[in-house]
């Protein structure tokens, strides 16, 4: 049973536009969740993170919001740029006791 | 800071041969955590390791294998390998037991 997805196996953007991607999980136990980026031949980077004590958080272009009662966590890239195409994987744990567990990711590509 | 290194970083093998992937973690984290990345199944958590000892480990079968030595060098070892084996082998680390792990560049497992 996979507890955390990406429904959305992959994202096309005009560059300069907002990116949106969706993940949903449905262990109500994690309160702790990451967005990683991943290029084609690297290991995937931390991006950004999110506490289930807060709905929203802010790095520079990219902002993750969570709204647990829905058990749904977005990632917003604005505005975006061909740089940020990649595989976006959404992850996460509890308490940071338990591994990440990783959705399938989405490919985002932005269109120059 | 060097980051994550893995070795070798492809590999060919036949079926039923074993194979052993290196990880040296990034300076002063003792925190190393493995995961297997096939195409359609995002990253999967095979095992994790903190001061030498295994803290956590996935749903793989008794095939799959690690340690840790005193340095926080980590190899995994899978035996009897099978064509379904075949993946990017991924290797995390991290200070502790926490929530930002840092990756490797991934070791290409294809099994013939």
């Amino acid at each position: 049973d996979q507890q955390v997805k990406q429904n959305s196996p992959s994202l096309s953007v005009q560059e300069g536009r907002i990116s949106i991607l969706n993940c949903d999980y449905t262990n109500s136990m994690f309160d702790y969740f990451l967005w990683y980026k991943k290029y084609p031949a690297e290991g995937p980077t931390f991006l950004i993170s999110i506490s289930s004590i807060k709905d929203k958080n802010e790095d520079g272009r990219f902002t993750v919001f969570l709204n647990k009662s829905a058990k749904h966590l977005s990632l917003h890239i604005v505005p975006s740029q061909p740089g940020d195409s990649a595989v976006y994987f959404c992850a996460a744990t509890v308490s940071g006791n338990t591994p990440l567990v990783f959705g399938k990711g989405t490919r985002l590509s932005v269109i120059a | 800071k060097a980051g994550v290194t893995q070795t070798p970083r492809y590999l060919i093998k036949t079926r039923g041969q074993q194979v052993t992937l290196s990880c040296s973690p990034i300076s002063g984290h003792r925190s190393v955590s493995w995961y297997q990345q096939t195409p359609g199944q995002g990253l999967q958590f095979l095992f994790e390791y903190f001061s030498e000892t295994q803290r956590n480990k996935g749903n793989f079968p008794g095939r799959f294998s690690g340690r840790q030595f005193s340095n926080s060098r980590s190899e995994m070892n899978v035996s009897t390998l099978e064509l379904g084996d075949s993946a990017l082998y991924l290797c995390a680390s991290s200070l502790a037991p926490t929530y930002e792990q840092y990756f490797g560049p991934g070791t290409r497992l294809t099994v013939t």
